[in-house]
């Protein structure tokens, strides 16, 4: 299953699917992104990150792709387990400023459930 | 182990009444942030601090208080003039400012009644 960002929240993928969930960001200057899973009732758990000069990074069962062209990011998740589902959010670190002040700001997330 | 500690977990307050939300880590992070989150929302940033005795306003501080007299801990209050204080708030720390990773806290929710 792909979701395409804010217009679908929520993704639902068969256990040991792979998903793929999609984020925009809007300042072509951010130079680093993040992302996250929050648990319910949780905080955000670090999971991967990329900088700018980069276009892929992977970690174990996770892969994060950018593509500056379009501003999109993605975050593939492999083999999928129940403990995977959750709310997963992108960040991106944007320079704000002429002194190079740099802001963290989180996009509202989707929410992955993982169907035994 | 090292982590970052929120307290309490759930707290529930009648309007007009102000609340303190404590903060600790002991990771030994010089930048310490509160977040806001609301469902459906991003989580929005309130207040953060580069360093101790220095703290400095995010997107929604208005209503919000913070200090940060020890490196250690970074306490927020919710103050009656926070006009929709019902959320769940989040605390972090990172080593650097807005650079690498951000440790989060499990959370604080605030039911107002």
């Amino acid at each position: 299953g792909e979701n395409v960002g804010l217009h679908l929240p929520t993704l639902s993928v068969q256990e040991g699917d792979n998903s793929i969930i999609n984020c925009a960001y809007s300042n072509s200057a951010s130079d680093y992104f993040i992302w996250y899973k929050q648990e319910s009732g949780k905080g955000p758990q670090f999971i991967i990150d990329i900088r700018s000069n980069m276009d892929k990074r992977q970690g174990q069962r996770v892969t994060v792709l950018l593509n500056k062209t379009v501003k999109h990011l993605s975050l593939q998740i492999a083999a999928t387990q129940p403990g995977d589902s959750a709310v997963y959010f992108c960040a991106e670190n944007e320079i704000i400023s002429n002194f190079g002040n740099e802001k963290l700001t989180f996009g509202t997330g989707t929410r992955l459930t993982i169907i035994p | 182990d090292g982590g970052i500690t929120q307290s309490p977990k759930y707290l529930f307050r009648k309007e007009g009444q102000n609340v303190t939300l404590s903060c600790e880590q002991n990771l030994n992070h010089d930048a310490m942030y509160w977040y806001r989150q609301d469902p459906g929302q991003g989580l929005r940033l309130i207040y953060y601090s580069q360093i101790v005795n220095d703290f400095q306003k995010g997107d929604i501080a208005e209503g919000y208080s913070v200090s940060r007299e020890k490196k250690e801990s970074f306490p927020l209050t919710v103050t009656s003039a926070q006009k929709n204080p019902t959320a769940f708030y989040l605390c972090a720390s990172s080593a650097l400012f807005q650079t690498g990773e951000l440790f989060f806290g499990e959370g604080s929710r605030l039911t107002v009644l």
